[in-house]
């Protein structure tokens, strides 16, 4: 069986930097990746961390330490648009399929 | 390039029902997966489809089945509905055989039994 595990809410103004954790136990492990999901929309990819470090894309980072079944999602410069909720995923031992944290639900303030 | 679409957006069935749920997959994927994703909670895998057999299948029953056709568009099928089917269905298209295959979800559809 595999579980992921993160916080459910996050709050940060506008313009801040915001972390989320997420931890993961798996019997196998193929990348941790990051999805955003706006309320009544489709969940979107952002990110994935096959080895351990950092990945960078533009305000988003994702770090991943295989050693300590553990990750994070760094947010800069953090911008209203961003509120939304935020799901890390493990891809399956067994196939392509992902396994989904409960999501952590980040609210900007202005 | 056409994204993932799913029909319909919204489904009201009544405990007992069927339902049949459409998902047309993103151009030049080759798999298709199916989530369950309650209020508040993140998805949760039903079942994925490549070369038109399931390719792997999450903790639901099997009223819950599927199908993939040779366009590689999908549909699920959820049998003798509960109440606590009650659920966003996603579906989402990837590309066989790359671990960092992101998957490209569909808005879904909003299933409530009553």
């Amino acid at each position: 069986g595999q579980s992921l595990e993160q916080p459910s809410e996050v709050t940060a103004v506008e313009g801040a930097i915001v972390q989320i954790n997420c931890t993961y136990q798996t019997s196998g492990f193929y990348g941790l990746s990051w999805y955003q999901q706006h309320d009544g929309g489709a969940p979107t990819f952002l990110s994935y961390n096959g080895l351990d470090g950092l990945e960078e894309t533009g305000r988003f980072s994702s770090f991943l330490s295989r050693s300590d079944s553990y990750g994070y999602l760094l947010l800069q410069e953090l911008q209203m648009k961003d509120s939304a909720s935020y799901f890390c995923a493990v891809r399956d031992n067994y196939g392509q399929n992902f396994v989904f944290g409960p999501g952590t639900r980040l609210s900007v303030l202005p | 390039e056409t994204g993932v679409t799913q029909s319909p957006t919204h489904l009201i069935k009544t405990r007992g029902q069927q339902v049949t749920l459409r998902c047309s997959s993103q151009s030049g994927h080759n798999t298709v997966s199916w989530y369950q994703q309650a209020l508040g909670q993140g998805p949760q895998f039903i079942f994925q489809y490549y070369r038109e057999e399931e390719n792997g299948r999450g903790n639901f029953p099997p009223r819950f089945s599927g199908l993939q056709f040779p366009n590689y568009s999908s549909e699920l099928n959820v049998n003798a509905l509960e109440l606590d089917d009650s659920a966003l269905y996603l579906c989402a298209s990837s590309l066989q055989g790359s671990y960092n295959s992101p998957l490209h979800f569909g808005n879904g559809t909003r299933l409530t039994v009553t």
